[in-house]
């Protein structure tokens, strides 16, 4: 069966520092992990995905996270937090043999301090 | 373009009341689903629909049916409400095509209370 655990239910930083949210994977086949974001009373929007292209994977917002098989991980960063960014984010995995069908994490909720 | 709807937005149910949740999608998608979000425990899978015609169950579909219409539309119906089955309830599409990958589109949610 595949997983996700994502370290921190709640994370803060300051304005402009750096954001990492962390996200473990496990999975017998190789995966195709997700980031998501959920801005408050809304639905899910895509922030970026792997799916066995290039490892360090670009998003929208200035997001990006980095596929490490070797770590089992694919950690969120953002160099400059924003305001904006406080939200919840979810990491999300599924596989080849199962469709589309995500298992998400549990979720990390981001605070910005200014 | 829409994107995935839901409707009601809210809805206030007694314990042992019925009630249809309605999705629809405009983006010419084969799959669609439905979760269940609640506090510490992310989305979970209530049950799916990989193309017209199929349903599946995913990882919590006791208390719940689903019917998917139509290409466009997904329904989720809880026959007898209880109090555990209040939580935030989203619909999501997906083109699904091989060799799959695709991005899961939402809707906005229903918050769904059961007293």
């Amino acid at each position: 069966a595949q997983s996700v655990t994502q370290l921190g239910s709640h994370v803060s930083v300051s304005e402009g520092a750096l954001v990492l949210l962390r996200c473990n994977y496990s999975s017998s086949v190789p995966p195709y992990l997700f980031w998501y974001v959920q801005y408050p009373n809304q639905g899910l929007q895509l922030l970026l995905k792997y799916t066995s292209a290039a490892t360090l994977v670009k998003g929208i917002n200035g997001f990006e996270a980095e596929f490490k098989k070797s770590e089992t991980s694919f950690h969120l960063t953002k160099p400059s937090a924003h305001m904006s960014d406080a939200a919840e984010y979810f990491c999300a995995v599924s596989k080849k043999s199962s469709g589309d069908k995500l298992t998400f994490g549990t979720g990390t909720r981001l605070a910005v301090r200014p | 373009n829409a994107g995935v709807t839901q409707t009601p937005k809210f809805q206030v149910l007694k314990t042992g009341q019925s009630m249809t949740l309605q999705c629809a999608q405009d983006m010419n998608h084969n799959s669609m689903y439905w979760y269940r979000q609640d506090p510490g425990m992310g989305l979970r899978l209530i049950y799916y629909s990989a193309s017209e015609g199929t349903t599946d169950k995913g990882e919590v579909p006791n208390g719940y049916n689903v019917s998917r219409l139509n290409k466009r539309e997904f329904s989720l119906r809880l026959e007898s409400a209880a109090p555990s089955q209040t939580s935030v309830y989203f619909c999501a599409s997906t083109l699904s095509l091989l060799p799959y990958g695709e991005t899961q589109y939402f809707g906005p949610g229903t918050r769904l209370l059961v007293l």
